[in-house]
């Protein structure tokens, strides 16, 4: 079964600068699909990035960018500029292929905490 | 844009009742996802369904029942509720058509269960 960790419970940052999310996950799967999801206070489920693994370019989403290392089975996501509204909880997320089991697999969770 | 519908959004009931929790996915999706995300925790994938059949299923107590309508709306049941069933349930859509596809998280229904 596919797993990811999250190591980092919380982080905070200053606004205006840039802060790194790590992930880390485990497959035997060739092909797969991360993401990031940001939950903020309102609980709602917000995608922010997402990652294709037979994709060697790294995502990139305005201010949000992946660094994407698939040997060492790596994700990790950067907000750059950050800004009071990135406040919230970050979720990795692990999806396999198609065939019925598409479901997400989630870490735990990241507390990100932006400071004006 | 439409959105994944949740209802209720808040639900209190007793232990050993009964729930139902409804979901309306986005229109032209035809899978649907159930996640439960207990306090502080990480969402926890429930079952899923495509074309009105139960394509996965996770870690779904016996006393929770699903299913997905002719109109793609989807239903989870929850019987001889406990404590620790109190949590956030999460229902998500997908058009169904590629591995690519994003699932869109409705705003979920916050059960209680006193």
């Amino acid at each position: 079964a596919q797993t990811v960790t999250q190591s980092q419970p919380e982080m905070s940052v200053q606004e205006a600068e840039t802060v790194t999310l790590s992930c880390t996950y485990d497959t035997s799967e060739s092909d797969y699909y991360l993401f990031w999801y940001k939950q903020p206070p309102s609980r709602q489920m917000i995608l922010v990035i997402r990652q294709e693994a037979y994709k060697q370019q790294n995502a990139t989403e305005n201010r949000f960018s992946v660094n994407f290392q698939k040997a060492a089975k790596s994700f990790s996501l950067k907000i750059s500029d950050s800004q009071l509204g990135d406040a919230a909880m970050y979720f990795c997320a692990y999806r396999s292929p198609g065939g019925g089991s598409e479901k997400l697999v989630f870490g735990k969770g990241m507390k990100l905490t932006v400071n004006p | 844009a439409a959105g994944v519908i949740q209802s209720p959004r808040h639900l209190i009931k007793e232990k050993r009742e009964t729930a139902t929790l409804k979901c309306y996915p986005i229109p032209r999706h035809d899978t649907v996802y159930w996640y439960q995300q207990g306090p502080g925790q990480d969402p926890q994938f429930l079952i899923s369904f495509y074309e009105k059949m139960q394509s996965d299923k996770g870690s779904i107590p016996d006393r929770f029942s699903a299913q997905q309508f002719s109109d793609y709306h989807s239903e989870l049941n929850m019987s001889s509720l406990e404590l620790g069933d109190s949590a956030l349930y999460f229902c998500a859509s997908s058009p169904g058509t590629s591995n690519w596809d994003e699932q869109f998280f409705g705003p979920g229904t916050r059960l209680t269960v006193l």
